[in-house]
């Protein structure tokens, strides 16, 4: 089955600054990749889907890339703000209608 | 927006008691899955489930979890006999099918177990 690595458990940053978070897996390069958004005591909340053919993905200001070689996704927000601090992960989608979901990096955007 | 509904938020129990936990997915989404999430650990799949029957199920949904839909709105979860260690915050999640095969989860608010 798929494990996922999450770059940091914990990133601090500058408001303005552009935060980098890395998603790795190990096994096969899977169709698509999610990136969710997670807030202390509450579900996931997604926010961007990037497929296998797909080098790069943009909404607003958040950016996601997806290498299938380096088996490496990269997710960036640009001009972050404090109100972007929370738990962002990365999903894939293990076998069959199974989600794994990696470990998360805990960002801290401060003012 | 449509929403994913969990009840309780919160359920304090015995070891060894049952309990249940009830999910109100979005009404036109047909995939239904359970996550679980210990304390400042990671989101965990437990079970999805499909067209009425599991689907796919971790190491972790062993024989005192069971799903059921009991009706046409409703998706729930038992934990037949808790322990301390399923202490948690639960998650429902649903999908619905999506042309292009990739499936996007919406999560409930979540249902926090404690077992004592």
């Amino acid at each position: 089955s798929q494990k996922i690595e999450q770059n940091s458990e914990a990133l601090n940053i500058q408001e303005g600054k552009t935060a980098t978070l890395t998603c790795n897996y190990t096994n096969y390069s899977p169709a698509y990749l999610q990136w969710y958004r997670q807030d202390p005591g509450r579900g996931p909340v997604f926010l961007l889907l990037i497929r296998e053919n797909e080098k790069e993905k943009r909404k607003e200001r958040l950016k996601v890339t997806f290498d299938t070689t380096l088996k490496q996704s990269l997710f960036h927000i640009t001009a972050s703000q404090p109100a972007d601090s929370a738990t962002y992960l990365c999903a894939l989608e293990d076998y069959g209608q199974n989600f794994v979901f990696g470990p998360g990096t805990r960002l801290s955007v401060l003012p | 927006e449509p929403e994913v509904t969990q009840t309780p938020s919160h359920q304090v129990t015995q070891m060894g008691q049952e309990v249940i936990l009830r999910c109100v997915p979005i009404s036109n989404h047909l995939y239904f899955y359970w996550y679980r999430q210990i304390l400042g650990q990671k989101v965990e799949f437990l079970v999805s489930f499909y067209n009425n029957e599991i689907s796919e199920k971790s190491e972790i949904f062993d024989d005192q979890f069971s799903v059921e839909r009991p009706d046409g709105s409703n998706f729930t979860l038992k934990i037949r006999s808790t322990k301390l260690e399923d202490s948690a915050m639960y998650f429902c999640a649903s999908s619905p099918i999506q042309m292009s095969g990739a499936n996007v989860l919406t999560f409930g608010a979540g249902s926090r177990l404690t077992v004592l």
